[in-house]
């Protein structure tokens, strides 16, 4: 149990155009999903936090009009990168916290996507 | 959440023990510790997590001191598929719920 699943694996895309990343709990429902991105040889840096029908929270230095995310039901999160640069171009990772939350146990705990590798030219 | 210290890498024979230790010396009570890893180009995958008693579940084996101040992650016959990054993470399991990564470890399993 516990699998969440990111589409597409990989994109390629121009500068200047708009990338949607979809992140799916497949056996669970996720009141809260988390999104990262990864650039090489460095760790995961999260860029938000994203709650099933509300508006998600950035973190510092993360342009929410750049990436936008959208929680529209309990099994699945979207991320899309407008107007993409090459400096967009990283390792996008998605994570789900699993409902109803428990305390100290694993259904607090969150599960991570395979990631989506962006890369813009 | 309380910052951890870990060796930057670490290289272990294939069929020992790794060892992998992480220090987090301002922990406070409510804090639990976490370990991920990372296998190159994928998502990170949970491993254990432990608040003050020794766990063990079918991947590996976490010791946290009796101080809290410190743990060590135990892959008792490390393959090479065990060959990743390993995050050690400490943070309260309620309230803000986000995972924050430091740098981790690159472990190597050598044949």
């Amino acid at each position: 149990g516990a699998v969440v699943s990111q589409h597409p694996s990989w994109v390629i895309c121009k500068s200047g155009t708009s990338v949607k990343i979809e992140c799916r709990s497949l056996d669970f429902q996720a009141t809260t999903m988390f999104w990262y991105r990864q650039f090489p040889k460095q760790s995961l840096m999260l860029m938000a936090t994203s709650n099933e029908g509300s508006k998600a929270t950035y973190e510092q230095g993360v342009e929410k009009d750049k990436f936008l995310i959208n929680h529209a039901s309990l099994t699945l999160s979207t991320l899309t990168v407008t107007s993409a640069h090459p400096e967009d171009s990283s390792f996008y990772i998605c994570s789900a916290r699993q409902f109803p939350v428990a305390s100290g146990g694993l259904y607090n705990e969150q599960f991570f996507g395979p990631g989506t590798r962006l890369t813009v030219l | 959440d309380a910052k951890t210290t870990q060796p930057p890498s670490m290289d272990c024979a294939e069929g020992r023990a790794a060892n992998l230790p992480c220090n987090h010396s301002t922990i406070s009570g409510n804090e639990y510790v976490y370990w991920y890893r990372q296998i190159h180009s994928q998502g990170p995958q949970y491993i254990i997590h432990g608040l003050k008693n020794n766990e063990t579940n079918e991947m590996a084996s976490l010791i946290i001191t009796e101080d809290r101040k410190s743990s060590t992650l135990i892959l008792p016959h490390a393959t090479l598929r065990d060959t990743a990054v390993y995050y050690c993470i400490v943070r309260v399991a309620q309230g803000a719920q986000k995972l924050v990564f430091g740098q981790g470890t690159r472990l190597t399993i050598n044949p």
